[in-house]
């Protein structure tokens, strides 16, 4: 079955600092989602792809639909507490999401 | 219609138990899925709903779940004979076929704790 791999599993970064996370998968996909997940809560759409190549903001975040069209990109510019959270990219459809990853912001 | 609302937001049983819980999509969205999300995991696609037709089970609907759509509206899943392990979050989502890429606006869950 299709599989989703997200890197890195956890980050801890200094309020402020940019982030860099990344989706790959066993299959190629025409849609990539990045979701948001804070704790007790559903997740929350970020971000939604459509073509390889494509580069799309949402405020400070930025993502990007691999050119292989079997990866993904997510990045957050100069983060804010609230940031703090679980960043699940999925696949489209009946929605394949990777298993997150979770963002600690240091004081 | 301000999202997807999901009932009860909690539920503690004890093993055995039947339960049972419902989901509120988004008014105009025809389509409807149920996921279950375990501690450090994505969640888990569990079925969906194409207004009232049930159009895909994963495997991991065991034939202790049942879910319905029955005016293609509100949707319940109903866990039969609890067990410890289907203690989980259980997320609900909803969509329109309308939308270029299918995407799914979640519910708060509702979190299952079975003794």
């Amino acid at each position: 079955g299709q599989q989703l791999n997200q890197s890195p599993q956890s980050m801890f970064i200094q309020e402020g600092e940019d982030v860099s996370m990344n989706c790959t998968s066993s299959s190629i996909f025409n849609t990539w989602l990045w979701y948001k997940q804070d704790p007790g809560e559903g997740p929350v759409l970020l971000i939604a792809l459509y073509k390889a190549g494509e580069l799309t903001s949402n405020g400070r975040l930025t993502a990007q639909f691999g050119t292989t069209r079997k990866d993904s990109f997510l990045n957050i510019s100069a983060s804010i507490p609230s940031d703090v959270g679980i960043y699940f990219c999925a696949g489209p459809l009946r929605i394949i999401f990777g298993k997150g990853t979770r963002l600690h912001i240091l004081p | 219609d301000t999202g997807v609302s999901q009932d009860p937001r909690h539920k503690i049983t004890k093993r055995g138990q039947n339960v049972t819980f419902r989901c509120d999509p988004i008014s105009e969205h025809n389509r409807l899925y149920w996921y279950r999300q375990t501690l450090g995991q994505g969640p888990e696609f569990l079925t969906y709903f194409q207004n009232e037709a049930q159009l895909e089970k994963s495997r991991l609907l065991s034939d202790r779940f049942s879910a319905e759509r029955p005016k293609g509206s509100f949707s319940t899943l109903e866990i039969q004979r609890t067990e410890q392990g289907d203690s989980a979050m259980y997320l609900c989502a909803s969509s329109s076929i309308r939308d270029r890429g299918h995407e799914q606006f979640f519910g708060p869950g509702t979190r299952l704790t079975v003794l």
